[in-house]
């Protein structure tokens, strides 16, 4: 059975770099029947989609914060990783990772989530 | 990329039905034809219910079904339980490899 996991640290200083990683055990990450992405959730608040991308290294970004992302793969460890530069409180968010099916265009796996705390 | 639109809010009593709308643009929901719905209980991830606008996945139940007319796609629940009681969002392929979300819509069962 397919499992994310996030990974990273709980609580970043404002203008640092957030750095998370989705480990993918129970499968490959490296098929060609999907993509991976992150999305985030503020306290309160709605999912937004901050990026996907595809075993190959092709990485896709949500337009309003493309300039600060960095979506990478690590196929030899079954891994993705997120960095979100600039951050300021706004980025305060749950992160999750998910599967995202290519034919279908859903997110069908997430990982449980990780809370993310920007403040000094 | 704006959010899709979604009421706020919706309540239904045990046993009734209750639809969920989703308004986007013709650049994401009237354009393609993979909008998704995710139901998310407190504090747990979202779990995909409805794919390609009225797929469900193995293990969903045949109480949740999804449409889509023009630019508005649909989550419809019938035969309302206490445990669909949720927040539920839409979400559609926006073109070039984007996504977007609805604003998510809290379901009350009364």
């Amino acid at each position: 059975q397919l499992q994310l996991q996030e990974s990273g640290p709980g609580l970043v200083k404002p203008s640092e770099t957030l750095s998370l990683t989705c480990t993918v055990s129970g499968g490959s990450i490296s098929s060609s029947n999907y993509y991976w992405g992150w999305i985030r959730q503020p306290p309160g608040k709605g999912l937004e989609w901050i990026g996907s991308m595809y075993y190959s290294g092709s990485t896709y970004y949500n337009p309003s914060l493309k300039s600060r992302v960095t979506i990478s793969v690590d196929t030899s460890n079954n891994l993705f990783s997120l960095r979100l530069s600039s951050l300021t409180a706004a980025d305060t968010a749950v992160y999750y990772c998910a599967r995202l099916l290519s034919d279908d265009d859903a997110f069908d796996v997430w990982g449980q989530g990780t809370m993310v705390t920007v403040s000094s | 990329q704006s959010a899709l639109t979604q009421p706020a809010s919706v309540s239904g009593s045990p046993g009734q039905s209750i639809t969920i709308s989703c308004t986007g643009s013709n650049s994401d929901v009237g354009g393609y034809d993979y909008v998704s719905w995710y139901q998310q209980h407190p504090g747990k991830a979202p779990k995909l219910m409805i794919y390609d606008v009225r797929k469900r996945p193995s293990g969903v139940s045949n109480r949740f079904s999804g449409s889509k007319s023009g630019n508005t796609a649909s989550l419809t629940i019938t035969g309302l339980q206490a445990e669909d009681e949720a927040d539920y969002y839409c979400c559609s392929y926006a073109g070039s490899s984007t996504w977007v979300f609805g604003g998510g819509t809290k379901l009350t069962v009364l």
